[in-house]
């Protein structure tokens, strides 16, 4: 089955610094999602984004569904300790009475003081 | 509401051996869904369910049942346990039926395959 191409794979940050990331795939998507996830939690949705080219912003996160509807790019600006966590993208394809998504291979994030 | 839970937290199983992971949702969400999230991969699409008596297949469904007899539970059953199921399992579920809107994740159920 097909993943998302998710990158960078982990990230090492200091406090206050700005983070980008992005994800990459060979097939059109209708919707993208970013989510994090704690551990021993299940993911959380940060943002939806839903037309191509579409830039979206959730307190210090940005978020940007790729002109081309092939990828994806979330930025957090001025990172804290809480933000440390996986994050993922995920893309929607709606299919039939059902849609699907399928999820990125994640960014592990970890910020120092 | 206490929203999406899952139980167990944790299982260890042998090789073999069938059990039922436990899911409910208390929002009246009719799109229930399974994935499995193992190291370094995304979440991958076992089964899901659009309704109460409507399932159907994800990603990776070979060596998983599911049933939906009622719009709060959606069990996902492990016939014969296999190491390649050795995986951690969210529930997750959505208003719409068509999953379209946000999906909301359970805390996972951590399973061990001898």
């Amino acid at each position: 089955g097909q993943q998302l191409n998710q990158s960078p794979q982990s990230m090492f940050i200091q406090e206050g610094e700005d983070v980008s990331m992005n994800c990459t795939s060979s097939s059109i998507f209708n919707t993208w999602l970013w989510y994090k996830q704690d551990p021993g939690e299940g993911p959380v949705l940060l943002i939806a984004l839903y037309k191509a080219g579409e830039l979206t912003s959730n307190g210090r996160l940005t978020a940007q569904f790729g002109i081309t509807r092939k990828d994806s790019f979330l930025n957090i600006s001025a990172s804290i300790p809480s933000d440390v966590g996986i994050y993922f993208c995920a893309g929607r394809r709606n299919t039939g009475t059902a849609s699907k998504l399928t999820f990125g291979t994640g960014t592990r994030l970890q910020v120092t003081l | 509401n206490a929203g999406v839970t899952q139980t167990p937290k944790f299982q260890v199983l042998k090789t073999g051996q069938s059990m039922t992971l436990q899911c409910a949702q208390d929002m009246n969400h009719e799109y229930m869904s399974w994935y499995r999230q193992d190291p370094g991969m995304g979440l991958r699409l076992i089964h899901y369910s659009v309704g109460a008596g409507i399932t159907d297949q994800g990603e990776v469904p070979n060596g998983y049942n599911v049933s939906r007899s009622t719009t709060e539970d959606f069990p996902l059953r492990l016939l014969s346990a296999a190491p390649s199921q050795t995986s951690v399992y969210f529930c997750a579920s959505s208003y719409s039926p068509s999953g379209a809107d946000t999906q909301y994740f359970g805390p996972g159920t951590r399973l061990t395959v001898l």
